[in-house]
């Protein structure tokens, strides 16, 4: 079975410090992967998909970066992070049936 | 532009009856559709989903309907359980293949015992 990894569980950093969140997916090969972040009041927003090794497309203009170094691990990155980073960010791949999300990561930017 | 709407933020509904959370879109390319239920400090989890073929999926104590014309979809449960409190995401799709979903902000279903 397909299984999905997101760490940490729950951040907290302060404006200006640097990001790497991570997210493995075991059991199958050549994944879809995405980025989405929940913010306080908000729908999920889809931040940057992948469809393959190095090929990371951003769907909405911001202080994030996303990489995808080995097929089955994408990071979610900042070099600075501002108040507005603060939010729940999902991890998620997808199948034919649809999407299926990783446990989470909570930020609060301080 | 919000492309996907659901309008009530929360629902409360006795358990056994039957809860009915809404979803509005206004992309008229959309053609497929999911909802997503999320409890607190979890990922979301999929529920059921429909293609803009078809008017109605059931599975089980989940059925969605479709209406293409008023470009609106609804879930429906029944009976209620209080295991079913939860947020509850719709999700819509126009790009076949890519499964870049649009999701709504959520609907908050509480299942009162």
């Amino acid at each position: 079975s397909q299984t999905i990894h997101q760490w940490p569980a729950t951040l907290v950093q302060p404006v200006g410090s640097p990001l790497s969140l991570e997210c493995t997916v075991e059991g199958t090969s050549n994944p879809n992967l995405y980025w989405y972040r929940q913010a306080a009041g908000r729908g999920l927003q889809l931040l940057f998909y992948s469809v393959g090794i190095g090929q990371i497309s951003s769907e909405v203009p911001q202080n994030l970066s996303a990489s995808r170094p080995q097929d089955r691990q994408f990071i979610l990155s900042s070099k600075k992070l501002l108040l507005s980073d603060s939010g729940f960010y999902l991890c998620a791949w997808t199948r034919t049936t649809g999407q299926y999300f990783g446990p989470g990561t909570r930020l609060t930017v301080t | 532009d919000q492309q996907v709407k659901q309008n009530s933020p929360s629902l409360s509904v006795q358990e056994g009856r039957i809860s009915i959370l809404n979803c509005d879109y206004t992309n008229s390319m959309f053609d497929y559709f999911l909802w997503y239920k999320k409890y607190p400090a979890e990922g979301p989890t999929f529920l059921i989903s429909i293609s803009s073929i078809k008017d109605k999926n059931e599975d089980g104590r989940f059925t969605v309907f479709l209406n293409k014309s008023a470009k609106h979809l609804s879930l429906h449960i029944v009976p209620s359980q209080p295991g079913d409190s939860a947020v509850y995401f719709c999700a819509a799709s126009a790009t076949p293949g890519t499964y870049k979903y649009i999701f709504g902000t959520g609907t908050r279903l509480k299942v009162l015992a």
